[in-house]
């Protein structure tokens, strides 16, 4: 089965210095890859998304992601965070048996903002 | 509606009590899916309706969780007898045909607590 790893539990980052959440995907063609954000006592809000072209893909609220398919990575980048970022951060694969259309979740990286 | 809508927001229940879920996606939508989200877990997914075609429910624990879209619209989860385990989030989403493409849309979530 597919599965997505993010190997941050949490990560804090300073206001205004630059942010990279990691992801790795098991898949050995071109996956369809998600980045979703949870802000506190919500849903999921999907940031940006990569299944063809262009392997740098930029996002909502600052936010781009670099696939690479040599590390089967989808890190997530921003160049420098605001306090309203912090949150919890999801990567998510779409599942090829499915037709990519069911979406497998990593299990979420906590992102603190300091002052 | 504009967007997923989940109710209640908020459930406690008693042990051994059964509770329904409801999800109403955005309008137009042919997929829908639930998924469970456990405290300091990822994204468990649970069962996943596509237009017409039968739900795929490889995710459901146990043959406690059921669920059902009518009309091709409204779902609703139902979790008989239930077990403090089952105290999580559980969150609803929905997506165009080509929501491996776009995406979900997801809904606020409901609160589930068993005591």
């Amino acid at each position: 089965a597919q599965s997505v790893t993010q190997p941050d539990i949490h990560i804090t980052v300073s206001e205004g210095a630059s942010l990279e959440l990691r992801c790795n995907y098991s898949y050995g063609a071109t996956p369809y890859l998600f980045w979703y954000v949870q802000s506190p006592g919500q849903g999921l809000q999907l940031l940006l998304k990569y299944f063809s072209g262009d392997t740098l893909v930029q996002g909502i609220k600052g936010f781009e992601a670099e696939f690479k398919r040599s590390q089967s990575s989808f890190n997530l980048r921003k160049p420098s965070v605001h306090w309203s970022d912090a949150a919890e951060y999801f990567c998510a694969v779409g599942e090829v048996n499915t037709g990519f259309q069911k979406l497998v979740f990593g299990t979420g990286t906590r992102l603190l903002v300091s002052p | 509606g504009a967007g997923v809508s989940q109710s209640p927001s908020n459930k406690v229940t008693e042990k051994g009590k059964d509770v329904e879920l409801r999800c109403d996606p955005i309008s137009g939508h042919t997929a829908l899916y639930w998924y469970r989200q456990s405290l300091g877990q990822g994204l468990e997914f649970l069962i996943y309706f596509q237009g017409n075609s039968a739900p795929d429910k490889s995710g459901l624990p146990s043959d406690r969780f059921s669920a059902e879209r009518t009309g091709g619209s409204v779902s609703t989860l139902t979790i008989q007898r239930t077990q403090q385990e089952d105290s999580a989030v559980y969150l609803c989403a929905s997506s165009l045909d080509r929501g491996r493409e776009d995406g979900y849309t997801f809904g606020s979530g409901t609160r589930l607590t068993v005591v």
